[in-house]
């Protein structure tokens, strides 16, 4: 079965550092990942999606995530962190496009000032 | 382009009761998910609607969970009786078509059952 582990629950860090949240899916031939983000008191939206082509995606803000193949892994990286990136960040997968979207436990980015 | 706009935003209710869930999706959307979403967990599919078919509802627990979506439109998700482990966010969401459209999400659901 398809599954999505994202190794840490609660991530702190001072703004302007950088930061990574590690996401690791259970192996499959064809692989799709997201990343989704919750802000406070919002819905979850769509931050970067890896579909095929280059492994490197990036999202508007500033975020990339890199697809490993060989590690099973879609780890979420930014170079400096905002204030307002403060929120809960959902990784998923879907197997071949057409199962449903898996989510994993989320990981709470909290920054601080 | 109006989100996805779902009601209440909150419901406390004593167990055994029944409530039920209200979903608008973007207009044009033919899927439609509802997730629930228990404290400390990401997100889990009920129900997968396309159009007004239902194309997955494995995880739904039927004895208790019914959800319809009359004319492919709006969607209500209903729990009757509910228990103490239902309560958890409920969260609608729609997307253009299955497979790898992006999905977009309502605010959801807050259900406390007491």
């Amino acid at each position: 079965a398809q599954s999505v582990t994202q190794l840490d629950s609660q991530v702190p860090v001072f703004e302007e550092a950088p930061v990574e949240l590690r996401c690791n899916y259970s192996s499959s031939v064809s692989v799709y990942l997201f990343w989704y983000v919750q802000y406070p008191n919002q819905g979850l939206q769509l931050l970067l999606k890896y579909l095929s082509g280059s492994t490197l995606v990036e999202s508007i803000n500033g975020f990339e995530a890199e697809f490993n193949k060989s590690q099973t892994s879609f780890h979420l990286r930014k170079p400096s962190v905002h204030i307002s990136d403060t929120a809960e960040y959902f990784c998923a997968v879907t197997y071949a496009g057409n199962t449903p979207l898996v989510f994993g436990k989320g990981t709470r980015l909290s920054v601080i000032a | 382009e109006a989100g996805v706009a779902q009601s209440p935003r909150y419901k406390i209710i004593e167990k055994r009761q029944s409530v039920a869930f209200w979903c608008n999706p973007i207009s044009g959307h033919a899927t439609l998910y509802w997730y629930q979403q228990i404290l400390g967990q990401g997100p889990k599919l009920l129900i997968q609607f396309q159009n007004n078919g239902v194309v997955d509802d494995s995880q739904l627990p039927k004895d208790r969970f019914s959800a319809e979506r009359l004319k492919g439109v709006d969607s209500t998700l209903k729990i009757q009786p509910a228990k103490l482990e239902d309560s958890a966010v409920y969260l609608c969401a729609s997307s253009t078509r299955t497979g790898l459209s992006p999905l977009h999400f309502g605010n959801g659901t807050r259900l406390t059952v007491t």
